[in-house]
């Protein structure tokens, strides 16, 4: 696998429901990101990992959002009690602290809250 | 406050046109730029890579310029293509920060 890897791809729910986000990022990338685009828009920053460790956080990310990287390597973002605000893409992106900076994003994954 | 701001927000051509999509951003200190590309309903597709100490970067028919001082980018597409039909996204990476900020993105649209 040379790319980034999202799932599901698609996720429609209902109101109130509890919805989890899988990133696999490029294997040798230590820095993972998540970041939220709504229609039209341009991706809004989440939260940024290094490793494991969750280094910076957005306000846009509620207590309602958490995201882990428990082993350095893949990242799961859960929202909790959703909102028909949360319905946007997720996207996830990597890089390698090594190297240019350059990110590489996943295909995405869709929430549809109903 | 660091913002990134992309103009034309809709851009419709003729194909063969040779064409710029603009980007400007508050605050020189940038790290890095970096234009994406992307497609209804999918993810970004990296394009270009600008380091702030570069002044542009080529990859095939697209050109990327960077002008720190004016807090410019721009990104010329040649010759374009119906295929080149998408979403250009602008984003800054600014010293001190490990994050990309966004624009909003210009639509393109090339008609046969």
């Amino acid at each position: 696998d040379t790319g980034v890897s999202q799932n599901p791809r698609h996720k429609i729910t209902k109101r109130g429901q509890n919805v989890t986000f899988r990133c696999d990022p490029i294997s040798e990338h230590n820095r993972l990101y998540w970041y939220r685009q709504t229609l039209g828009q341009g991706p809004e920053f989440l939260t940024y990992f290094q490793n494991e460790a969750q280094l910076e956080k957005s306000r846009l990310l509620s207590d309602r959002f958490s995201a882990e990287r428990p082993k350095g390597s893949f990242s799961t973002l859960e929202i909790q009690r959703t909102e028909q605000g949360d319905s946007a893409m997720y996207l996830c992106a990597s890089s390698s602290q090594t190297n240019t900076g350059e990110l590489f994003f996943g295909e995405g994954s869709r929430l549809t809250v109903l | 406050k660091q913002e990134v701001t992309q103009i034309p927000a809709a851009l419709s051509v003729p194909e063969g046109e040779n064409l710029v999509l603009n980007c400007s951003f508050t605050d020189s200190a940038i790290y890095n730029l970096q234009w994406f590309r992307q497609d209804p309903g999918k993810g970004l597709t990296s394009l270009l890579l600008i380091q702030s100490s570069q002044r542009e970067q080529t990859s095939g028919r697209l050109n990327a310029s960077l002008d720190k001082s004016s807090g410019r980018s721009t990104l010329y597409i040649a010759a374009s293509q119906p295929g080149d039909s998408a979403t250009y996204l602008c984003a800054v990476r600014w010293g001190g920060y490990n994050k990309l900020i966004f624009g909003a993105g210009t639509r393109l649209a090339v008609h046969p």
